[in-house]
């Protein structure tokens, strides 16, 4: 069964740093992009950045470029989100999923919650 | 950057009815464009991809259609369980973008 499982998001202050995780199983990670999605309280899915398999490229919506970076460590199976100098409109329930351009996102992780506020 | 519109914001319809979202986009983006459906408290989850795709273990009342610009997802024969928020998304170039999303509610 394929799985995602985010973890470390939390509380951080405007400025600060946090990084995320995605735990991936059921499916060779290495051979699929990988992307974060986020979703503030009450509104839409916003594309956050993705990262391609193999050569890993990475794409950054314009709203987060420069401050968070997308990475993979396909040794672990796992997707990170650095997120540094973060601000109150990062405040959001971050997805991690499974695709990237020209794929869709098929498969979900549950979330993990992140509160940007001093 | 390519903006995707959804109609209608909202709609509330009985069980079994057919009910139609549309998505455009603001430029050719082929038959790169995906459904999702999201309950509350959810993660979203796939129903349809390269527009008319259903996938895997999403019920045959759901269909989509389209190309280029303009895209449909269909519902065909409401259920209750089909109460939910709906976003198209096209995946031809990034940034990869969203509709705004169609709340259905039931009647």
């Amino acid at each position: 069964e394929v799985q995602l499982l985010e973890s470390g998001g939390g509380l951080v202050q405007p400025g600060g740093s946090l990084r995320l995780s995605c735990a991936a199983s059921g499916f060779t990670f290495s051979s699929y992009a990988m992307t974060w999605v986020r979703q503030a309280p009450g509104k839409g899915l916003e594309w956050v950045a993705s990262i391609s398999a193999s050569v890993s490229n990475t794409y950054y919506a314009d709203s987060v470029q420069g401050r968070f970076t997308i990475s993979r460590d396909d040794s672990k199976n796992t997707l990170y989100l650095q997120m540094n100098s973060p601000r109150a409109g990062d405040t959001a329930e971050y997805y991690c999923a499974k695709g990237g351009r020209l794929e869709p996102f098929d498969c979900w992780g549950q979330g993990t919650l992140v509160t940007v506020s001093s | 950057d390519i903006q995707m519109t959804q109609s209608p914001s909202s709609l509330s319809a009985s069980v079994g009815d057919r009910v139609t979202i549309t998505c455009r986009a603001s430029q050719s983006i082929s038959s790169y464009l995906n459904w999702y459906q999201q309950k509350p408290g959810k993660a979203p989850k796939l129903l349809m991809y390269i527009a008319s795709r259903l996938e895997s273990g999403v019920p045959s009342r759901f269909s989509g259609g389209g190309s280029g610009t303009e895209f449909t997802l269909t519902i065909s024969g409401l259920q209750p369980e089909d109460s939910a928020t709906y976003y198209c998304q096209q995946c031809y170039s990034t940034p990869l973008t969203f509709g705004g999303g169609t709340k259905v509610e039931i009647k």
